[in-house]
């Protein structure tokens, strides 16, 4: 099946930094999203995003679908921005929708 | 808008009991609903895949006859945890597309199940 690598595993930021978390994909999707998930288990969708750019506020995304990889940016992070980031992908398989394939996650923690 | 509704968000009972977690979609009609699980510090995995008025799909390594999978309605899937035991203890969570292909997931806020 299709693989989904997430860098970095974890980040540590004081409160005001940007950071950028990169996905990496093994295969063709017709469906990215990006999610924050909050620490009561809640997935937060940041960004449906299968090619291109999109911003909202302080955070963009951008997918370059030709060469698998798509790239999440906060900047001025804040204490609410913790928590754990994940990138997740429906293979193109050509027929219907498909269950998505996530990434391990970037586990991010913003320091006051 | 694409609001998915997913009950109880917490069920604690004992071993050999069958649970049952409701998925709705509120606002939109869902060709497709997913049941993901989740073990604590890992990734979502995808269990199961299920179209209205059909049987489920379910992804390779999970027991079809213990998690049993309805999906009645548009708006509707149900998934039942049968004879639940502590290692059925995860948390699942739904999601729900409107479209076929290239259409986003919405998920619903999770279910946290423990057996004691």
């Amino acid at each position: 099946g299709i693989q989904v690598e997430q860098s970095p595993p974890d980040l540590i930021l004081q409160e005001g930094a940007n950071s950028t978390l990169r996905c990496n994909f093994s295969d063709s999707v017709n469906n990215l999203q990006w999610f924050h998930q909050n620490p009561w288990g809640q997935l937060i969708n940041l960004f449906y995003i299968p090619s291109g750019t999109k911003q909202n506020g302080r955070l963009s995304a951008t997918t370059v679908a030709t060469e698998r990889y798509s790239l999440l940016y906060i900047s001025s992070s804040q204490t609410t921005d913790s928590g754990v980031y994940f990138c997740a992908v429906d293979y193109d398989s050509g027929g219907g929708a498909d269950g998505l394939t996530f990434g391990k996650g970037t586990h991010l923690i913003i320091q006051p | 808008g694409a609001v998915v509704s997913q009950h109880p968000s917490r069920v604690i009972c004992k071993s050999g009991t069958s649970v049952k977690i409701e998925c709705r979609s509120l606002d939109f009609q869902a060709t497709t609903m997913f049941w993901y699980r989740q073990f604590p510090k890992q990734s979502l995995m995808l269990m199961a895949t299920s179209n209205e008025g059909s049987k489920a799909t379910y992804e390779q390594g999970v027991e079809k006859d213990k998690f049993l999978i309805n999906h009645a309605s548009l708006t509707l899937s149900t998934l039942t945890v049968t004879s639940a035991h502590p290692e059925d203890s995860s948390f699942y969570i739904c999601s729900a597309t409107r479209g076929t292909g290239a259409s986003p997931q919405h998920f619903g806020d999770g279910t946290r199940l423990s057996i004691l």
